[in-house]
């Protein structure tokens, strides 16, 4: 167990409705990023935030978007949801957010758009 | 950019033979190297990763790792493998020094191990 929880584990929505993805970083952890993993792929880095701000981002549409809370927890929301948007959705948290520094994922998020 | 290749899509072999998993990247900057494993309906856990300093690099459940930068390389070994390593197996970039992680991963390299 890494100490990273998401949430929902699964969930079916329709094309063109908005999802909410939530993940709870790992204690001490101020640092989390998104990734994307459709089937049969290697994650896709969609951003990270560090002490609530956004600095950096993948090469996602804007209607991928997220927030950090200050208790470090996140969401990442995606609007208007297209079929391409099934995937595993996975959060990971790290101590801070410099790259080399081990990040912990989560067991992710199953969206599935249809 | 940072890009990853990881040159075999599936690997089988028996329990207890030894097993590489091949990795090639491009960057045109430095870059930080990471192996990762995903078992079913997991996330993802790190295996072991090169930052800087002596190119064979030792992980988790006793695989290791060398890093080749004529090659640009970072093949994964294991002596001896379980039918627990079963798994999909990820190698990942990231730029050295940056401010955020933005890991590139490859594809994956299924690992199945049968008895």
């Amino acid at each position: 167990e890494t100490g990273v929880t998401q949430s929902p584990t699964h969930l079916i929505k329709t094309r063109g409705q908005q999802v909410t993805l939530r993940c709870s970083s790992q204690s001490g952890h101020n640092t989390v990023s998104w990734y994307q993993q459709a089937l049969g792929q290697g994650p896709q880095f969609i951003f990270q935030y560090y002490r609530e701000e956004e600095n950096g981002r993948g090469n996602f549409p804007p209607r991928f978007s997220g927030l950090q809370f200050p208790n470090y927890s996140s969401e990442l929301n995606v609007n208007a949801l297209e079929l391409d948007d099934s995937a595993l959705y996975l959060c990971a948290s790290s101590v801070d957010q410099y790259s080399g520094n081990t990040i912990y994922f989560g067991e992710g998020s199953w969206l599935t758009v249809v | 950019a940072q890009s990853v290749t990881q040159l075999d899509s599936q690997v089988p072999v028996f329990e207890e033979a030894p097993v590489e998993l091949r990795c090639n990247y491009s960057s045109s900057v430095s870059v930080y190297l990471f192996w990762y494993v995903q078992y079913p309906n997991q996330g993802l856990q790190l295996l072991l990763k090169y930052l800087s300093g002596s190119t064979l690099v030792k992980g988790i459940n006793g695989f290791e790792a060398e890093f080749n930068k004529s090659q640009t390389s970072f093949h994964l070994r294991k002596p001896s493998v379980h039918i627990s390593d079963t798994a999909e197996y990820f190698c990942a970039v990231s730029p050295s020094g940056g401010s955020n992680y933005k890991l590139t991963f490859g594809k994956g390299t299924l690992l199945t191990v049968n008895p």
